[in-house]
């Protein structure tokens, strides 16, 4: 199975509080599993990625947390900012291979 | 660097016309692959392009086709056009930074077609 399922669809944040987007992949030959934030009319950008031999990753106010037995990862960002708001899709690729397989997209909206 | 462009933003097109969607990867950048968005579908893979030679192919009709040129820019197209195809299309280029391709999206086309 290729599918990535992501959870929630949307998800709405006190400014300063920390979004937690969560993904669940089946396939084990998975191997590189990046994270892209977008925002209306515009193309996914790049947030962060993690591979598969670290439990977790962090760059600036977002941390990635991989859990290999479970096949999870997740986005965590950390005091959350109004410019955050925007639609977060994890997705997973097999070593080696442009192929990305996407979640279904997290809509996150950050309220003052 | 100059980011992934692409051309034209915005399209119309009837249905069962052809289309032509274009794509200058980042410079120095080889591996374009291409990607259709729908709020129903989500971003699904549609084919990668490595030095003019498709590399990795999605599961979608062969109405839709690609090629690469010699300097990476590539294009896409899509044949008797069906109501179904309107969507984002979205190219992006990759790096191989040691651990994994990296891709960088353009901005994409929006297809509409009546």
């Amino acid at each position: 199975q290729q599918q990535v399922k992501q959870s929630p669809q949307s998800l709405i944040v006190q400014k300063g509080g920390i979004s937690i987007i969560n993904c669940a992949y089946e396939n084990t030959a998975f191997d590189y599993f990046p994270w892209y934030q977008q925002f209306p009319g515009k193309g996914p950008a790049l947030l962060i990625a993690i591979r598969p031999d670290v439990s977790e990753k962090k760059e600036g106010r977002f941390t990635i947390s991989f859990n290999k037995s479970a096949k999870q990862f997740s986005l965590h960002i950390m005091d959350s900012q109004p410019g955050d708001s925007a639609t977060y899709f994890c997705a997973a690729s097999l070593f080696g291979n442009e192929k990305l397989t996407f979640g279904t997209g997290t809509r996150l909206t950050i309220i003052p | 660097k100059a980011g992934v462009t692409q051309t034209p933003r915005y399209l119309i097109k009837t249905r069962g016309q052809q289309v032509t969607l274009s794509c200058s990867p980042i410079s120095g950048h080889r591996s374009v692959s291409w990607y259709q968005q729908t709020p129903g579908q989500g971003l699904q893979f549609l084919f990668e392009y490595f030095s003019e030679t498709q590399r990795n192919k999605g599961n979608f009709p062969g109405r839709f086709s690609g090629r690469q040129f010699s300097n990476s820019r590539s294009e896409m197209n899509v044949s008797t056009l069906e109501l179904g195809d309107s969507a984002l299309y979205l190219c992006a280029s990759s790096q191989w930074t040691g651990l994994s391709y990296e891709q960088y999206f353009g901005p994409g086309t929006r297809l509409t077609v009546t």
